[in-house]
């Protein structure tokens, strides 16, 4: 069936530090991949999206690569601020489906 | 501009009653979802509306939860003789596009529903 794999948290990074969350899916045909990011006491907000293979999201100093080779759709971070501070989402969905979530990774970031 | 509101934000229940949770999506917006997110878990997919259309409903646990979008706006999740395993936060989306496919679902704050 389809679903979306990603690291188990909680993840403790210093200020500046290098992140990276992985997350692979599995799907038939060819989803369109998510990251949504909830911050504290507030609501789910996409991050970033990628639509088709080797499509790069980016938004806010965040990254993710659309690999269709590895079924992977990875977020990376070169330097972490205590403000990223959140439970990060990976997500997909396939034309007419609705949007299925991996179980979120708990980011902490320590000054 | 207004985001997606829902209320109420927090909602406690004793087992057995019902439960009626809003959600007022963003103005014109044609998609309308339902999610439930268990404590550590990510959301789930429960029903979606095109307009006042329930379109999927296949995520619904059980015939206790029912939704409406009578008019096309505002949506109402119910649920009918609450339980325990029932408890946790209910969001609801709302996106531009009529399908669910590659556009942004803007979420609201969500409804924690706490059955004792």
């Amino acid at each position: 069936g389809n679903s979306v794999t990603q690291m188990e948290g909680p993840v403790t990074l210093s200020e500046e530090a290098f992140l990276t969350i992985n997350c692979t899916y599995t799907a038939t045909g060819y989803p369109s991949l998510f990251w949504y990011v909830q911050y504290p006491g507030e609501g789910l907000q996409l991050l970033l999206k990628a639509t088709k293979a080797d499509d790069k999201g980016s938004n806010k100093g965040f990254e993710a690569t659309y690999r269709k080779e590895t079924t992977s759709f990875h977020l990376e971070k070169g330097s972490v601020q205590v403000s990223d501070s959140a439970v990060y989402f990976c997500a997909r969905t396939s034309g007419n489906t609705p949007l299925v979530f991996g179980k979120g990774t708990r980011l902490s970031v320590i000054a | 501009g207004a985001g997606v509101s829902q209320s109420p934000r927090y909602k406690v229940a004793k087992r057995g009653q019902d439960v009626a949770l809003r959600c007022d999506p963003i103005s014109g917006h044609v998609s309308l979802f339902w999610y439930q997110q268990a404590l550590g878990q990510g959301p789930e997919f429960l029903t979606y509306f095109q307009n006042e259309a329930q379109l999927d409903k296949s995520g619904l646990p059980s015939d206790r939860f029912f939704a409406e979008r009578p008019e096309g706006s505002v949506s109402t999740l119910k649920i009918q003789r609450t339980q325990q395993e029932d408890s946790a936060v209910y969001l609801c989306a709302s996106s531009s596009t009529r399908t669910s496919g590659t556009h942004e679902q803007y979420f609201g704050p969500g409804t924690r529903l706490t059955v004792t």
